[in-house]
Formats: structure tokens, C-alpha cells, sequence
């Protein structure tokens, strides 16, 4: 089992729709969860970061958090064709306490217009 | 703040060669990351540092591979000899570290590399 799942999609949406990324974890210790966009041919960019149960809102982006299901997810509202990009889920391990981050595999999300 | 800086940009070497790559990190930041991204393996984290003192270095592929970070503000990752399959994203990035509210990390705009 790997550390951190993704569904690597394609994820097609059409524009205005709601995109839910998903992605779960195995470390149950784990703390810090984040969220990063990937546009092709760039770099890794935060978009939010969440510790605690529940829901996190920024904008039209909404991170949930469960650690009993050991689930993160992602909810875009009102999806624009630039938000195509791949969506990574990072984890801090709880066994680690230190700054090392676990990446998923990143989820391609496509808005069509 | 500038953000991490990284450079080259782009390298292009033969193979055998010796590839430096370099780092500078956000100003402040005790953490200092070394990843690297390919489609079939994703992004894979190499070595990071703590303060400049290297913490876990398990993730580097083979001994060719090498990190050094001398000072607060400058890292290298050294790759010597080169081989086609070390062609890759090479990525630096950054975070405060002191817990987990400070784990947030920000990557610079990578090397991308090819070994022909």
C-alpha cells in the first residue's frame, strides 16, 4: 500500500461544475495535509493546507479532512478551464517529526468550457 | 522574498559528465528539500537538511549522487558520473519547519535536466 493514493484520473469537469480530488493515507499519526497544483511544465504550487477535522474554505477552494477515514479532499467550486493543472496530496508522516512531506502521485483535472 | 531560487534552468550534458545543480532557499527557512520528478515515478523526495546538517538522504538513488549545504542560503546536488536515466525535474524547495503548522513547502522553479 502506498503512503499517499491518488486517483491519477483524467478528472473531466465542465466549467462551473464543482471537482472533487480525492485522496487517502496510511500513516494514522500523520498531522499536516496540503494541497498543491501542478501546471505542465511548472513547479509544485501550495494551495491550501489543513490539521484539523472537518473543512478548511479559501475561495472556491473547500480541503475536508478525516483522520478516522484517513481521507483528504479537495472540492474546486465554480471550476475554470485554468484550474487544469495535476493536483498533488502531501502528507506530513506522524512517525517523522520533522518537515518531510509524502506526495501522491497528483490527480489531472480538466474544466471543459 | 524572492522565493527558492534554483539554477540552471535547463542542463543538457553528455553522459559521464558531471552535473551540479544548485539552491537557494527562502531566507529564514530551516528546511531544505531535493526532489525529483519523472512521469513514470512522480515526485520523489531525494535528501532534505535541518539547519544545513543533512537528515535523511534515503531517497538518493546510488552513490553518483551527492548533497551538500554549506551555508543557510545555498545547497548543491551533484550527480557525477551522469547517466540518460537520471533525465528529470529536479526540484529545491523550502519550508519554517518548527511543527506541523510550519511544514508548508514551497518549491523553486526546478532544473530540468536531459543526459544524452
Amino acid at each position: 500500500q502506498k503512503e499517499v493514493e491518488q486517483n491519477s484520473g483524467p478528472l473531466s469537469v465542465p466549467e462551473g461544475a464543482i471537482a472533487s480530488l480525492n485522496c487517502t493515507y496510511s500513516d494514522r499519526g500523520s498531522q499536516s495535509f496540503f494541497w498543491y497544483r501542478q501546471y505542465s511544465g511548472k513547479s509544485p504550487e501550495l494551495i491550501m493546507s489543513i490539521y484539523s477535522n472537518g473543512d478548511k474554505e479559501d475561495g472556491r477552494f473547500t480541503a475536508q479532512l478525516n483522520k478516522a477515514s484517513q481521507y483528504v479532499s479537495l472540492l474546486i467550486r465554480d471550476s475554470q478551464p485554468s484550474d487544469s493543472a495535476t493536483y498533488l496530496c502531501a502528507v506530513n508522516p506522524g512517525s517523522s517529526n520533522t518537515g518531510k512531506l509524502i506526495f501522491g502521485q497528483g490527480t489531472t483535472l480538466q474544466v471543459k468550457p | 522574498d524572492a522565493g527558492v531560487i534554483q539554477s540552471p534552468r535547463h542542463e543538457v550534458t553528455e553522459m559521464g559528465q558531471e552535473v551540479t545543480l544548485r539552491c537557494k532557499p527562502i531566507s529564514g527557512h530551516d528546511y531544505l528539500f531535493w526532489y525529483r520528478q519523472t512521469m513514470m515515478r512522480g515526485l520523489e523526495l531525494l535528501i532534505y537538511f535541518n539547519n544545513n546538517v543533512p537528515i535523511d538522504d534515503s531517497g538518493m538513488p546510488e552513490d553518483r549522487f551527492s548533497a551538500k549545504m554549506p551555508n543557510a542560503s545555498f545547497s548543491t546536488l551533484k550527480i557525477q558520473p551522469s547517466e540518460p536515466r537520471d533525465s528529470a525535474v529536479y526540484f529545491c524547495a523550502s519550508s519554517l519547519g518548527g511543527g506541523p503548522s510550519s511544514y508548508e513547502q514551497y518549491f523553486g522553479p526546478g532544473t530540468r535536466l536531459t543526459v544524452t
